[in-house]
This record gives C-alpha cells, sequence and structure tokens, in this order.
C-alpha cells in the first residue's frame, strides 16, 4: 500500500527565516510526486511535479528535490503570503490519476 | 481561463439522506477525480471518470457513486448518509487519464450531516 508521511505537522517561521519541509514515501513503482499549496476554505493549488530521483524545480521562493525515498521543498526567505498548508502526494505507476496525500504541513510565516 | 467550478460550496443534510455534488472540469478537460478531505483522514480518493467511464476507484463504500457526462461534468452522490459523511469533497480535472498532466482542483463542497 502506498503511504506518504509528511513532517513536521506544524512549522513557525520569522519572515526571511529559510527552512524545509519533508515528504516521505513507500509507493509500488514512483510514477510521480507532487506538491500543493492549499490556503484555508480552498482546494490545493498545483506547485511542482517530480518524476525521478535528483530532479529539481523551483518556483520563486520554493524549491522542490526528489530522492528515491524522500522529497523536500525548501522555502528561501519565506513571507506571511507563504503561509499555508502544503501538500504532498504521490502517483503509482497502473494507478491511473489517483494520488495518495500526506497529511501536509502547516507553515505559518510571522512578519 | 475558467478553472474547476463545484456547486453547490455548502451543503447540510441529516442523517439517512442522499446528496449529489457537481463538478465542472476546466474546458478541454477530459478527466474528472473526486477526493474526500477531513481532519483526521486527510485527502482520499474516491474515483476518476474519463470519457464518461470509472477508470479508477478508492476505498470507499458502496454509497458512494459517481459518473460523468458527454461533456465531461461530473456528479458524485452519496447515499444513506452518515454522520462521518461530513467532509469537503473535491474534485480535480486534467487534460487525460493516465499521465502525468497537472491535476487542477475545484473549490470543493463542504457536506455537513448532522
Amino acid at each position: 500500500e502506498d503511504q506518504v508521511t509528511q513532517s513536521p505537522e506544524a512549522l513557525r517561521l520569522q519572515e526571511g527565516e529559510s527552512s524545509s519541509l519533508n515528504c516521505s514515501y513507500t509507493v509500488s513503482g514512483l510514477r510521480g510526486l507532487f506538491w500543493y499549496r492549499q490556503d484555508p476554505g480552498k482546494g490545493p493549488e498545483f506547485l511542482f511535479t517530480l518524476y525521478s530521483a535528483g530532479e529539481e524545480k523551483e518556483k520563486e521562493r520554493l524549491k522542490a528535490t526528489l530522492t528515491k525515498k524522500e522529497s523536500f521543498l525548501h522555502i528561501t526567505a519565506p513571507k506571511p503570503e507563504d503561509s499555508a498548508t502544503y501538500l504532498c502526494a504521490v502517483q503509482a505507476r497502473g494507478s491511473a490519476r489517483q494520488l495518495t496525500f500526506g497529511s501536509g504541513t502547516q507553515l505559518t510565516v510571522l512578519p | 481561463k475558467a478553472g474547476v467550478t463545484q456547486t453547490p460550496r455548502y451543503l447540510i443534510k441529516t442523517r439517512g439522506q442522499q446528496v449529489t455534488l457537481s463538478c465542472s472540469p476546466i474546458s478541454g478537460h477530459r478527466s474528472v477525480s473526486w477526493y474526500q478531505q477531513t481532519p483526521g483522514q486527510g485527502l482520499q480518493f474516491l474515483f476518476e471518470y474519463f470519457s464518461e467511464t470509472q477508470r479508477n476507484k478508492g476505498n470507499f463504500p458502496g454509497r458512494f457513486s459517481g459518473r460523468q457526462f458527454s461533456n465531461s461534468r461530473s456528479e458524485m452522490n452519496v447515499s444513506t448518509l452518515e454522520l462521518g459523511d461530513s467532509a469537503l469533497y473535491l474534485c480535480a480535472s486534467s487534460l487525460t487519464s493516465g499521465s502525468l498532466d497537472e491535476q487542477f482542483f475545484g473549490p470543493g463542497t463542504r457536506l455537513t450531516v448532522l
């Protein structure tokens, strides 16, 4: 059974204080790993797709990396508007569009 | 380009009733997936429809069902509602099924079962 574990559950940062969120996964053949951002009362917003170990992707203050067992979402010099819940999900080979999500990391960036 | 829309946004029902939720995907998208989000279980996959056919189904009881129309709009139905069905129901659309193109989520329908 595919499993995704995210840590920490919650993270409070001062504005400008860089940090990383972790996503550990076990999957029967990884097809893709996804990062989403979810604001309260809204649906998840797509951030990145990573396909293979060693791959990295960047968008503004966010950088996602992937190894064979985990993914990291690095946040550089965060701003209060980066406050949200960050979700990690995996898609296994042969699972069509089914995503298995982690429970998320609730990030709060204080001004 | 309009995003994924879901109706209604909020719904209150009582135990034993049934409910139908609607999802309109982004224009041109043919795959629609449904997810249930609760504080305890997080986001869990319900099912995916592509070209009016169910492609995949998660571990939910048969009370949860869905369908897709020829214009790719999708509905999900929950019969004999239970208190534990209270959740945010999200739908996500993508261009195709079985590939890695992005899934775009709608704002969700918040269902409360009393």
